[in-house]
């Protein structure tokens, strides 16, 4: 039982465009949302959050936005650089307990 | 200065044996976790512990154990290793009540 997925695997986007990283949850109970960036080899490194009171938060080029209705987030990325080639996990949470994870998306950004 | 370390990097072992996993952080957090990542790439909580109290503890063999000998230390310990075990383990920590998990480099255990 999924309660966290990412439906598209990998994403290819050119340099200084935006990317677009989608998320998808089943439980209404989460109230609290993580976007991690992983790279190979290394641990997942916290990205930018958001509270379910919330339906934005920006951070830089990073930008996530909460769509309770839809059970949907999804983290926008502008402009995109080569660096931000990475996998990128959503994950959730409810009552600052377990984090529950997305499969994933690996984002290649072309120059 | 690392926040959360994790020893050994890599792990390759037989299987049957016995083999632990350290991790401290230096972040003076409350709360320690384990989490396996298995070759599907999927990130699932294995234990929590919170002041070397366990707080979580998911659908795990018993052949896993954790041991918290105080706050800033969580290690876990694997009995009659299997093939099946074979996965990178994180630990992570945060402060209490705080969603923000912070992950160590992973430990990349190959059972054979």
């Amino acid at each position: 039982d999924q309660q966290v997925k990412q439906n598209s695997p990998s994403l290819s986007v050119q340099e200084g465009r935006i990317s677009i990283l989608n998320c998808d949850y089943t439980n209404s109970m989460f109230d609290y949302f993580l976007w991690y960036k992983k790279y190979p080899a290394e641990g997942p490194t916290f990205l930018i959050s958001i509270s379910s009171i919330k339906d934005k938060n920006e951070d830089g080029r990073f930008t996530v936005f909460l769509n309770k209705s839809a059970k949907h987030l999804s983290l926008h990325i502008v402009p995109s650089q080569p660096g931000d080639s990475a996998v990128y996990f959503c994950a959730a949470s409810w009552q600052g307990g377990k984090l529950i994870f997305g499969q994933g998306t690996e984002l290649s950004v072309k120059p | 200065d690392t926040a959360v370390s994790q020893t050994p990097k890599y792990l390759v072992t037989q299987m049957g044996n016995d083999k632990s996993i350290k991790c401290e952080q230096n972040l003076g957090h409350d709360t320690m976790y384990w989490y396996k990542q298995d070759s599907k790439k999927f990130l699932k909580i294995m234990f929590s512990y919170n002041n070397k109290e366990l707080i979580i503890n998911e659908t795990v063999p018993n052949r896993f154990s954790p041991k918290s000998p105080d706050k800033a230390h969580l290690n876990l310990h694997i009995n009659s290793l299997e093939l099946g075990d074979s996965a990178v383990y994180f630990c992570a920590s945060s402060q209490v009540h705080e969603e923000t998990q912070y992950f160590g480099p992973g430990t990349r255990l190959l059972v054979l």
